[in-house]
């Protein structure tokens, strides 16, 4: 079936690295995501990464790709306060409908 | 200007009510969704459109109706409103097709309080 799953809660300090977890199912994914959703607000995509790629950067932000074990990480370096949010990843199902399947979120509290 | 705009951003009703949700994107994209965000902030899709035509149902009662009068609105209404409607809803849009990435743009969500 499809399912993504995270961790709920990470808690860093200001400057360190910060690094959420996610495991999928659907190896057929064409395309993992990042998104970002501050309070009150939607989402909003941080980064993607296509499934033929094991790594891509942008920034401050580090996307690992594991295929084999089907598990995504989104490194994210010199954590400031700005960045405290939810922070969610998805995985695009198969049969070109644009469907997106989400985990439940993993809540990043960065404190000072 | 905002991408994907919805309406209204609060709604507070009573069970057994009938409410609506509109969306409106602005951003050319040939297939919009709704999705349900609940209280411990997991999200679910319920519908999806690809111009004007529903292409995704996932098994939400019949009491939610989406409407898609032309490819760039979607709306959503909810018949005899009931205590686990209480959600927030959220609209977006994307470019389906091969060789696109098909992100997701979001609306800032519209949060249905039923009492």
């Amino acid at each position: 079936g499809e399912d993504v799953e995270q961790s709920l809660f990470l808690s860093v300090r200001e400057g360190d690295s910060s690094v959420i977890n996610c495991t999928y199912t659907d190896s057929s994914s064409t395309y993992l995501y990042w998104y970002k959703q501050e309070p009150g607000a939607g989402l909003q995509l941080l980064t993607y990464i296509f499934s033929n790629m094991d790594m891509k950067q942008d920034q401050r932000l580090t996307v690992l790709l594991n295929k084999k074990d089907k598990h995504l990480s989104l490194r994210i370096a010199d954590t400031q306060t700005g960045d405290s949010a939810i922070y969610f990843c998805a995985e695009s199902i198969s049969g070109n409908t644009g469907k997106l399947i989400f985990g439940q979120g993993t809540t990043l509290q960065v404190k000072p | 200007d905002t991408a994907v705009s919805q309406t209204p951003k609060y709604l507070v009703t009573q069970m057994g009510n009938d409410k609506s949700i509109k969306c409106e994107q602005n951003l050319g994209h040939d297939t919009m969704y709704w999705y349900k965000q609940d209280s411990k902030k997991f999200l679910k899709i319920m519908f999806s459109y690809n111009n004007k035509e529903l292409i995704i149902n996932e098994t939400v009662p019949n009491r939610f109706s989406p409407k898609s009068p032309d490819k760039a609105h979607l709306n959503l209404h909810i018949n005899s409103l009931e205590l686990g409607d209480s959600a927030v809803y959220f609209c977006a849009s994307s470019q389906v097709g091969r060789g696109l990435t098909g992100e997701l743009f979001f609306g800032e969500g519209s949060r249905l309080t039923v009492l």
